[in-house]
């Protein structure tokens, strides 16, 4: 399986300051269609996750743009240009390029 | 809209089978994938199986021997089968669909809750 890490665990943000989750892959995720196969999600507190970037780059629809992501191959990062109080919840990572598609462990994005 | 809703038992003894439904409604129910995923209490997301439109599943190598995943175009529902419970299947189960051409998965259900308890 591929293993996803991913740090910090947990990050307290002042809103309206900068957020930054990273997220590393055991292989590449890149493919020869120059796509790499990551998603990320947030789980909102008591809801079911939902989808922020799919294909390693696409912002999934109504996903504001403060919202952006970097890397290629192994290495992610998602960040958020401005933290709102509506940004707090769980980032997960997720492959999906080898079953079983995995997820990362979770980053904990709380407001300070 | 796409909304997912699911539904199934939600207390189990173990050895018992899980049995959850997902049916879709609004948008398009064809040429989408289609996932579950679980959720143990306070814990990650695990992914656990997929089913195309042809009814070709792909399973978490972890659940597979006990594992049928089924779909009912028909209906736009799609099931989960999960065989001989332990307490280590207790978790929130999710439905979910795939984006159109991609793994993401866009449209989650509200989750159910299966607790394996003697």
């Amino acid at each position: 399986d591929i293993v996803m890490t991913q740090s910090p665990l947990s990050l307290p943000v002042t809103p309206g300051e900068p957020a930054s989750i990273s997220c590393s892959s055991s292989q590449s995720l890149l493919l020869g269609n120059g796509n790499n196969y990551l998603e990320w999600y947030l789980q909102k507190p008591g809801q079911s996750p939902q989808l922020l970037i799919y294909l390693g780059s696409n912002r999934a629809s109504g996903v504001p743009d403060r919202f952006s992501v970097s890397g290629s191959g192994t290495d992610f990062t998602l960040k958020i240009s401005r933290v709102e109080a509506e940004d707090v919840g769980v980032y997960y990572c997720m492959e999906s390029l080898q079953i079983p598609y995995t997820f990362g462990q979770g980053t904990k994005l709380e407001i300070k | 809209q796409v909304q997912l809703q699911q539904w199934g038992a939600g207390l189990l003894k173990p050895s018992e089978t899980l049995s959850l439904t997902c049916a879709v409604f609004g948008g398009s129910f064809s040429d989408h994938y289609r996932s579950w995923i679980r959720q143990p209490p306070g814990k990650g997301l695990e992914w656990i199986g997929e089913i195309s439109d042809g009814g070709i599943t792909k399973y978490n190598p972890s659940l597979k021997s006990r594992l049928t995943i089924s779909l009912d175009m028909s209906k736009n529902q799609f099931s989960l089968k999960l065989n001989s419970v332990t307490a280590a299947d207790t978790a929130l189960y999710y439905c979910a669909r795939h984006i159109r051409g991609s793994r993401g998965l866009d449209s989650w259900g509200q989750g159910t809750l299966v607790t394996v308890s003697s």
